[in-house]
């Protein structure tokens, strides 16, 4: 079981290019979550994803940012025109019905 | 509402000397209740959680933690420090109100460990 895959592990943008970060949830989770945490900080829950459906998306800034779970493939969480201020580590974790949250490494996203 | 306070944002012990992580929560419903790890640069591992069940929760790598309702607690402790102990560590309270609901973290306590 090779767990919660995130890739990639570090991503740099130019401000105003897009970021396209990726998950794959561990095998037998069909629920997947976005946490943003940026330095000093403790993470922030930013959306809760079930295939082809957003359950949650609560933490999500109501501009540029934007994720899917499609039926096939990973998850994707995306932001349009970065800006410095979205540079921080980004988690997905992924969990059964029943909850047992499982995090990834994460993908530390740096804006220049 | 949900949130989570711990109430130390640095910790430092000398190894071998005892581990007190403190943490408070608060929330509406019956919550489930974790600790979490990150080691630098590396994602978050799971040390231990509470789900309603005992109120002392033996986790990994020799920590544990109690939950005190009357207190509205959850510390985490450590009878023993190691060098490789060394790493951020989360408080995390989840609500249990049938549908998943998301993880609110709190803001992190670095431990460091001299020798």
């Amino acid at each position: 079981n090779a767990g919660v895959m995130q890739n990639p592990r570090h991503l740099v943008r130019r401000r105003g290019q897009e970021a396209r970060l990726r998950c794959s949830p561990m095998k037998g989770h069909s629920h997947v979550y976005w946490y943003r945490q940026l330095p000093e900080e403790g993470l922030k829950f930013m959306v809760y994803l079930q295939k082809e459906n957003i359950i949650d998306e609560s933490g999500m800034p109501k501009e540029r940012f934007s994720a899917e779970f499609p039926k096939e493939g990973p998850s994707i969480l995306r932001i349009q025109q970065v800006v410095r201020g979205d540079s921080a580590a980004y988690f997905c974790a992924s969990s059964t019905r029943q909850g047992g949250y499982t995090f990834g490494s994460g993908t530390r996203l740096t804006v220049v | 509402a949900q949130s989570v306070t711990q109430l130390d944002s640095h910790v430092s012990v000398s190894e071998g000397t005892p581990v007190l992580l403190r943490c408070n929560y608060s929330s509406s419903y019956s919550p489930s209740l974790f600790w979490y790890v990150q080691h630098p640069n590396k994602g978050l591992q799971l040390l231990l959680k509470y789900t309603s069940a005992a109120t002392l929760v033996k986790g990994i790598n020799g920590f544990e933690a109690e939950f005190k309702k009357s207190e509205t607690s959850f510390h985490l402790t450590k009878p023993s420090a190691h060098m490789s102990d060394a790493a951020e560590y989360f408080c995390v309270v989840s609500d249990d109100r049938g549908s998943q609901g998301n993880l609110i973290f709190g803001k992190g306590t670095k431990l460091s460990v001299k020798p």
